[in-house]
């Protein structure tokens, strides 16, 4: 059981360039996630997903894309990358049901640095 | 809106010190969540522990305890005897009740260094 991972692990771009990072989750959960970590900024979201082919904003969504085309990936896209996205990425994963809101399942993280 | 105020930035403690690590929140509904998550250095997130707002029991586990106070609206955890593997990064974290947007609230962390 891997519960949730996250691709790359690291990645440096240039900026201007595209990428796009894979959160793949196999414990079949409704609800995914995208955060930034950010040095005393804490977790901050990015965008969400309540269901696959439903996407929405989150705190800080400026300069990313999403898309929940299979309901355990979720990927999410910079498609010109800027030096003010250098972060550490982190997916999660969660299930909210009847039982309440349960905790999220985090990924290791993805690294990016944008030169 | 809910809110998270982790106020303690950093703190430095002695390796066999206790240390409780403050977390206060704001929300609105009548039932909500509270979580304890923790990040090593290592870089993962970890969950620590889920109170249910109805549940104002302390609860213990081994060296960690919770202080649920839903009088202050606060979550405190305790972690007594600490040890060097307790350094890390804690996070609190609020979430509304199950159905529609289920979007957590985080606080910003608080950095616990634990010296030998």
């Amino acid at each position: 059981n891997a519960g949730v991972t996250q691709t790359p692990k690291f990645r440096v771009l240039k900026t201007g360039q595209s990428m796009t990072l894979l959160c793949a989750q196999d414990m079949n959960h409704e609800y995914m996630y995208w955060y930034r970590q950010d040095p005393g900024m804490g977790l901050r979201l990015i965008h969400y997903s309540v269901g696959e082919g439903t996407t929405a904003k989150g705190e800080v969504p400026d300069g990313y894309n999403v898309s929940r085309l299979k309901k355990q990936n979720f990927l999410l896209g910079l498609e010109s990358a800027a030096p003010s996205q250098t972060s550490v990425y982190f997916c999660a994963s969660s299930y909210s049901g009847p039982t309440g809101s349960l905790p999220q399942h985090f990924g290791d993280g993805t690294r990016l640095s944008i030169l | 809106a809910q809110k998270v105020t982790q106020a303690q930035t950093e703190i430095s403690v002695v390796e066999k010190e206790d240390v409780t690590l403050d977390c206060v929140y704001e929300t609105r509904d009548t039932t909500y969540y509270l979580f304890w998550y923790k990040q090593p250095p290592s870089g993962e997130l970890v969950f620590l522990i889920r109170r249910n707002s109805f549940d104002e029991q302390n609860e213990i586990s081994g060296r960690y305890s919770w202080n649920f106070q839903k009088s202050t609206s606060s979550f405190n955890f305790t972690i007594t005897a600490s040890q060097v593997v307790d350094s890390a990064v804690y996070f609190c974290a609020l979430s509304p009740p199950s159905g529609g947007s289920y979007i957590p609230t985080f606080g910003r962390g608080t950095s616990l260094i634990v010296h030998p």
